[in-house]
């Protein structure tokens, strides 16, 4: 499968822990996006990185937030203290650089839940 | 500020009937792009239809079609035929730049047998 990945699928930890994502772009795609989507609403963009630069940041993403592409590939992004609102699907996609429009193409998604 | 709107939280067909989605956006961006993304139950969004603004004819992909009215800032999705295949959760995008794509909360599509 050469999609893009997401990993774990699942998560649910206490309020106050700390916890890690991780997302494995379309191997040939430069650019890495990551979207928060709570029940019963469309996805929410945080934050893009074009290789592994983090061109662009939400006001969305808080202090206890960081995102990291260390070299062009795979992205993690971590949530420290997590609180009850940080409960979501956590959305990666990727896209390759191509002119007016990259078409991004969507993981499947991590469920946090936090206790 | 760049707003999408999707006005039917849930709509339902009969199998082989044709449905229309609704979509309204609001931007003063004169070149930019919108989208029809499909959610299924627990499996990831894929892009079924895309419309580039600056192009007046309506996209088309097979049973999927859009009705795109610039001026009235309207986006419809048209799926004719439908399939029970086609129960998913359905969400209007927009995007005028690299990072700034924009949902609306989403349609959930249910197709009846």
């Amino acid at each position: 499968d050469t999609g893009v990945s997401q990993d774990p699928r699942h998560k649910i930890t206490k309020r106050g822990q700390n916890v890690t994502f991780r997302c494995d772009p379309i191997s040939e795609h430069n650019r890495l996006y990551w979207y928060r989507q709570t029940l019963g609403q469309g996805p929410e963009f945080l934050t893009y990185f074009q290789n592994e630069a983090q061109l662009e940041k939400s006001r969305l993403l808080s202090d206890r937030f960081s995102a990291e592409r260390p070299k062009g590939s795979f992205s993690t992004l971590e949530i420290q203290r997590t609180e009850q609102g940080d409960s979501a699907m956590y959305l990666c996609a990727s896209s390759r650089t191509s002119g007016r429009f990259d078409e991004q193409f969507f993981g499947p998604g991590t469920r946090l839940t936090v206790l | 500020a760049q707003t999408v709107t999707q006005s039917q939280p849930e709509m339902s067909v009969q199998e082989a009937e044709t449905v229309t989605l609704s979509c309204t956006y609001d931007t003063s961006e004169s070149n930019y792009y919108l989208f029809w993304y499909k959610q299924p139950p627990s499996r990831q969004m894929i892009l079924v239809i895309r419309q580039e603004a600056y192009k007046q004819q309506n996209a088309t992909e097979n049973r999927f079609s859009v009705n795109f009215q610039k001026a009235a800032k309207s986006f419809s999705l048209k799926i004719s035929d439908s399939q029970l295949g086609d129960t998913a959760m359905y969400f209007c995008a927009f995007i005028s730049g690299p990072n700034d794509m924009r949902f609306g909360a989403g349609t959930r599509l249910t197709v009846k047998p």
